[in-house]
């Protein structure tokens, strides 16, 4: 079956940059995304990369895809104290609609 | 995508009852989905709720536990019944986003605290 490991937790300062790493272990994922969690509020959907694709910038975001090692990372650039938030990365797998979430790395900035 | 109005936001209930979740959606989906976060975990899906037809229940989950309806294309809910402590947990619903690559929209979730 599919399984999604992350780090649990990371600690960065404003204005540095934060990668948050993601394994995955299905080989047919077709999507891959990166949510956000504030607390007490639902999921977001902050990007996401076909896997097919290696690289994707969105504004600070930039997602990068090794499919060989079946390896993904958000990298967030002059993060800000509201990037604190759990992130969480997840998988599709091709021919299903299931998604499959990662177990979440709350990432904490300091001032 | 689609708008999710989920309530009640949180809860605090006696052990042995039952609550019932719901979920509003601001456009008509074929499907919707009900997680589980439990503290410090990640997302589980209990089930998937098509309209006009039972609900499919993923392993470790069951129709006695978590009764799911679907009236119509924009509505769901879920109840936990029989609550006991291990129940505690926040449970959100979700449905495909209209772009299909683009993922999951997700309510604002029910923080369930059972004592």
């Amino acid at each position: 079956g599919e399984d999604v490991e992350q780090s649990l937790f990371l600690s960065v300062r404003e204005g540095d940059s934060s990668v948050i790493n993601c394994t995955y272990t299905d080989s047919s994922s077709t999507y891959l995304y990166w949510y956000k969690q504030e607390p007490g509020a639902g999921l977001q959907l902050l990007t996401y990369i076909f896997s097919n694709m290696d690289m994707k910038q969105d504004q600070r975001l930039t997602v990068l895809l090794n499919k060989k090692d079946k390896h993904l990372s958000l990298r967030i650039a002059d993060t800000q104290t509201g990037d604190s938030a759990i992130y969480f990365c997840a998988e599709r797998a091709g021919g299903y609609q299931k998604v499959t979430f990662g177990t979440g790395t709350k990432l904490q900035v300091i001032p | 995508s689609a708008v999710i109005s989920q309530k009640p936001s949180r809860d605090i209930c006696q052990r042995g009852t039952s609550l019932t979740i719901q979920c509003q959606v601001d456009s008509q989906v074929t499907m919707m989905f009900w997680y589980r976060q439990q503290p410090g975990q990640s997302l589980t899906l209990i089930a998937t709720a098509n309209q006009g037809s039972e609900a499919t229940y993923e392993s470790g989950f069951v129709i006695d536990k978590f009764p799911i309806s679907r009236p119509n294309l924009t509505f769901s809910t879920l109840t936990v019944s029989n609550m006991s402590p291990e129940d505690s947990s926040i449970y959100l619903c979700s449905v495909e986003d209209d772009r299909a690559y683009a993922g999951y929209t997700f309510g604002s979730g029910t923080r369930l605290t059972v004592v």
